[in-house]
C-alpha cells in the first residue's frame, strides 16, 4: 500500500534553516511528481511546492520562493524539502502529498503523510 | 494566480439531511481541449492528512461513498453530501490544478461541517 513518512520538523529560531524529508513506498516513486503542501495551526492548507519525477523540474510558492529547495532522491524514494531564513509564518505541519496520476505536475493528491511539524519561535 | 473562495465557512447539519458547500475560482478552471473541470475535493477530519474526495469536479475517488456528489464547471463548484452521517463531520476544501507551472496551485479556506 502507498505510504507516505515525512519527518524533520522541529522548533527552531527565526532565520535558522530545517531539511524535512518524505519517505515514500508503496508505489513506483520515480513515476510521480511530488508536492509539499503545509498547514498552519488551525488554518487552511496551502500549496508549497511540486517537484517533477526525475527532479528536473521544480516550482514553488512565492510566500517560499526565494527560502525553500525542493529536491528528491529516487534511488532512496525519497524527497526533501529544505526551508531556509524561517519565519514565524512558517510555522506549519508540512504535509508531503503524490499527485494523482502519472503524467501531471499538477492535478489532485490521492496519497499524503502524516505530516511533520514546523515551529519557528524565539 | 487562481483564488479560490468557499462559503459558507461552517454549516450544521442534521443527522440525514443534505449539506451543500460552495466553491468558486476566481477564473474558469475548465479546459476545452479535454473538457474537463480541474477541480478536487478533499476531506479533513481532526489531527488527520486531507482525504481525497472528487477530482475532475465530479469524479469519486475510490471508495468514497456515494453520498458525496461533486458538481459544477467553469467557476463554481458544490460539493452535496446527500444523507450526513455522523461520520461526515470535518472541514472540506476545494483545490484547483487547473495552473500550470510556474503558477501555483490553491485551496478553498474549507468549510467546517457539524451536526445540528
Amino acid at each position: 500500500q502507498v505510504q507516505l513518512v515525512e519527518s524533520g520538523g522541529a522548533v527552531v529560531q527565526p532565520g535558522t534553516s530545517l531539511r524535512l524529508s518524505c519517505a515514500a513506498s508503496g508505489f513506483i516513486f520515480s513515476d510521480y511528481a511530488m508536492h509539499w503542501v503545509r498547514q498552519a495551526p488551525g488554518k487552511g492548507l496551502e500549496w508549497v511546492a511540486v517537484i517533477s519525477y526525475d527532479g528536473t523540474n521544480k516550482f514553488y510558492a512565492e510566500s517560499l520562493k526565494g527560502r525553500a529547495i525542493i529536491s528528491r532522491d529516487n534511488s532512496k524514494n525519497t524527497m526533501f524539502l529544505d526551508l531556509n531564513s524561517l519565519r514565524a509564518e512558517d510555522t506549519a505541519l508540512y504535509y508531503c502529498a503524490r499527485v494523482g496520476f502519472v503524467s501531471s505536475w499538477f492535478a489532485w493528491f490521492d496519497y499524503w503523510g502524516q505530516g511533520t511539524p514546523v515551529s519557528v519561535s524565539s | 494566480d487562481i483564488v479560490m473562495t468557499q462559503s459558507p465557512d461552517s454549516l450544521a447539519v442534521s443527522l440525514g439531511e443534505r449539506a451543500t458547500i460552495n466553491c468558486k475560482s476566481s477564473q474558469s478552471v475548465f479546459r476545452s481541449f479535454n473538457q474537463k473541470n480541474y477541480l478536487a475535493w478533499y476531506q479533513q477530519k481532526p489531527g488527520q492528512p486531507p482525504k481525497l474526495l472528487i477530482y475532475w469536479a465530479s469524479i469519486r475517488e475510490s471508495g468514497v461513498p456515494d453520498r458525496f456528489i461533486g458538481s459544477g464547471s467553469e467557476t463554481d463548484f458544490t460539493l452535496s453530501i446527500t444523507s450526513l452521517q455522523a461520520e461526515d463531520v470535518a472541514i472540506y476544501y476545494c483545490q484547483q490544478y487547473s495552473t500550470a507551472p510556474p503558477g501555483a496551485l490553491s485551496f478553498g479556506g474549507g468549510t467546517k461541517v457539524e451536526l445540528k
